[in-house]
């Protein structure tokens, strides 16, 4: 059984640049989230796709949007990158009905360098 | 606003000796508890998770963390810690009824030595 799988594992990109990070959630889970998690801190939460649709997002500015496909699969786009938007982007999938699946599953992730 | 606060940024410990890592946290309404386990450049891997229940939850790995309300406290504990230990716990915690964010401690990075 995949679990969370996400590509690519690592990118280097330049200010100003746009990128594409994607994420396959784990079989049967119907809902993907995006943390953002700079070194040495927790993760912070970008925004969660359910149905297709973004239910909720954190504080984080337009520049980040998302997408989430039919076969639940999510794309994350940051547009006119930023040196500060360097970070592990992690993807977690979880099923929004499962009260015994309250924890999500993570990826592996995506270190995104913005040179 | 919910809230967590993970008490030591770093705990550092000899192997085969026990140890806790402490997790506060503050909200409004009932909360489900978590603790995540990130080994170096890896993702976030469920440990154990509170919902309701018992408040002594058992894990993987070896490790348990109790519930206590009324200190709003889910502190992590093993009594035995390993080498492969070594890594960054986090805490989190999400609203009862809120299937959406999880809010998440800044982490305690636990180094195990020989």
């Amino acid at each position: 059984d995949a679990g969370v799988t996400q590509s690519p594992t690592h990118l280097i990109k330049t200010r100003g640049q746009q990128v594409t990070l994607r994420c396959s959630p784990k079989s049967g889970h119907d809902t993907v989230s995006w943390y953002q998690q700079a070194l040495g801190q927790g993760p912070q939460f970008i925004f969660q796709y359910y149905e297709e649709e973004e239910r909720q997002r954190g504080n984080f500015p337009d520049r980040f949007s998302g997408h989430q496909f039919p076969n639940y699969s999510s794309e994350l786009n940051v547009n006119a990158l930023l040196l500060g938007d360097s970070a592990l982007y992690l993807c977690a999938s979880s099923l929004v009905r499962s009260r015994a699946n309250y924890g999500y599953t993570f990826g592996s992730g995506t270190r995104l360098t913005v040179v | 606003a919910q809230s967590v606060t993970q008490l030591d940024s770093q705990v550092p410990v000899f192997e085969e000796a026990p140890v806790e890592l402490r997790c506060n946290y503050s909200s409004s309404v009932s909360v489900y508890l978590f603790w995540y386990v990130q080994y170096p450049n890896q993702g976030l891997q469920l440990l154990l998770k509170y919902l309701s229940g018992s408040t002594l939850v058992k894990g993987i790995n070896g490790f348990e963390a109790e519930f206590n309300k009324s200190q709003t406290s889910f502190h992590l504990r093993k009594p035995s810690v390993h080498i492969s230990d070594t890594a960054e716990y986090f805490c989190a915690v999400k609203e009862v009824g809120n299937n959406r964010k999880l809010i998440w401690g800044l982490g305690t990075s636990l180094a195990v030595n020989p």
